[in-house]
């Protein structure tokens, strides 16, 4: 059965921190791997990482996949208030499971003024 | 309206009584996705859909059922609800061939069962 996880499940921090979460997966027959952040409606999309060791960057996220340790973080820097948010990752899986996500339980991120 | 959409937005029912959630999107996807998101669990795939007429079950299929007979339509049905379904539930869709790519989510559905 596929898995991800993620770490920290929530995390609070003040403007301007720095912030790295983490997403480690285990999907049968991986294709790649997608970031979503979620307000208090549905998921938009922030990344999908396929191939290992290449960052994806957009204006202050970044995302990284390292497929030798399964795993995937999210880099944000100089936080904001408007970053507070659920962070989900989802493993995709190839093969017979074509189009399927597998999501992790999400980080509750909260930054304070 | 263009995109994906989702009705009722709020739903109350009863154990035991049906209930059918609406979907639909007017990409012209064909993958379709329904999920259901608790606190602690993130989102569980129920069903999928790769076309129209073609279904399978995600990880949590037990107590729903779907259709699609058009590409554009994927309704989930709760047969006899029970409150271990109240949940928030979001229908996606997906391009064809981006089976490694990027969902789009519809604005969701909150159930409650009493």
């Amino acid at each position: 059965e596929d898995k991800v996880v993620q770490s920290p499940l929530s995390l609070v921090v003040h403007e301007g921190d720095t912030v790295t979460l983490n997403c480690s997966y285990e999907v049968t027959n991986f294709r790649s791997l997608l970031w979503y952040k979620q307000e208090k409606k549905a998921p938009t999309f922030l990344f999908m990482l396929t191939s290992s060791g290449i960052e994806k960057k957009s204006g202050r996220l970044s995302s990284i996949l390292d497929k030798k340790e399964l795993s995937s973080i999210l880099n944000i820097t100089a936080t904001q208030t408007g970053d507070s948010a659920i962070y989900l990752c989802a493993g995709n899986a190839g093969g017979t499971s074509y189009g399927k996500l597998t999501f992790g339980q999400g980080t509750i991120l909260t930054v304070h003024p | 309206d263009a995109g994906i959409t989702q009705s009722p937005r709020y739903k109350i029912t009863e154990t035991g009584r049906q209930v059918t959630l609406m979907c639909h999107q007017t990409w012209s996807h064909s993958y379709m996705f329904w999920y259901r998101q608790d606190l602690g669990h993130g989102l569980r795939l129920i069903y999928y859909s790769a076309a129209a007429d073609i279904t399978d079950k995600g990880e949590v299929p037990d107590g729903y059922v779907v259709s699609r007979s058009k590409t554009e339509n994927f309704p989930l049905t709760l047969e006899s609800a029970t409150r271990s379904q109240t949940s928030v539930y979001f229908c996606a869709s997906s391009v064809a061939l981006a089976g490694v790519g990027e969902q789009f989510f519809g604005p969701g559905t909150r159930l409650t069962v009493l």
